[in-house]
């Protein structure tokens, strides 16, 4: 277990609906990351947020959005899905940026 | 520009040692990190090697960096049924936001 959790494990939901994914970092870490996982894609960097601000951006589409809270977890919310943002998606964590990152479990969505 | 690659299969008998490749091409890489993850489980870290040394071992884990040719290896001794995963080179690169980008993933499976 690495500390790192992230809900729901699974979401199922159709094209043009629009979901929210929550992440929450090991205690203390301050830099949260998303990754996105598919079969055609590999595993792609999304966002980077350091104590409540963004850091940098990977491949996100402009229809999936990012955020730091507060308490430190952070939530992607993804719009207008289509069938091709089936994917896994994992958040990871460290203390500071560019530390060693800790992976969640992920949260499989699938798009019908 | 940020490209890293992997074999996509070994296979092994049990007892035996693996060794899994990767090679990369940004020179600004600052760690290099092997990732493992099994069927519908997230990413575990297994080991990580600062990119000023050569060798790194940690138990059954022997990573190897040849800088001069961006080669990256990663040396199971005495593999395991359990060992059989997929497992993930990726780069952390600091002047493009500590992000890491990762390898397309090589599937170990071990023989019993």
């Amino acid at each position: 277990d690495s500390g790192v959790t992230q809900t729901p494990k699974h979401l199922i939901t159709a094209t043009g609906q629009r979901v929210t994914l929550r992440c929450s970092p090991r205690s203390g870490d301050l830099s949260v990351y998303w990754y996105q996982q598919s079969l055609d894609q590999g595993l792609q960097f999304l966002i980077h947020y350091y104590n409540g601000e963004e850091r940098a951006k990977g491949n996100i589409l402009e229809r999936f959005s990012a955020q730091q809270f507060p308490d430190l977890h952070s939530e992607l919310n993804l719009s207008s899905l289509e069938l091709g943002d089936s994917a896994l998606y994992f958040c990871a964590s460290s203390v500071v940026g560019g530390d060693t990152q800790y992976f969640g479990p992920g949260t499989r969505l699938t798009v019908l | 520009g940020e490209d890293v690659e992997q074999s996509l299969f070994l296979s092994v008998r049990e007892g035996d040692s693996s060794v899994i490749n990767c090679t990369y091409t940004d020179s600004s890489s600052t760690y290099l990190y092997w990732y493992k993850q099994e069927p519908g489980a997230g990413l575990q870290l297994l080991t990580y090697i600062f990119s000023n040394m050569d060798m790194k071992q940690d138990q059954r884990l022997t990573v190897l960096l040849n800088k001069k040719d961006k080669h990256l290896s990663l040396r199971i001794a005495d593999t395991q049924t359990g060992d059989s995963a997929i497992y993930f080179c990726a780069e952390s690169i600091r002047n493009a936001g500590n992000m890491l980008t990762f390898g397309g993933g090589t599937r170990l499976m071990v023989k019993p």
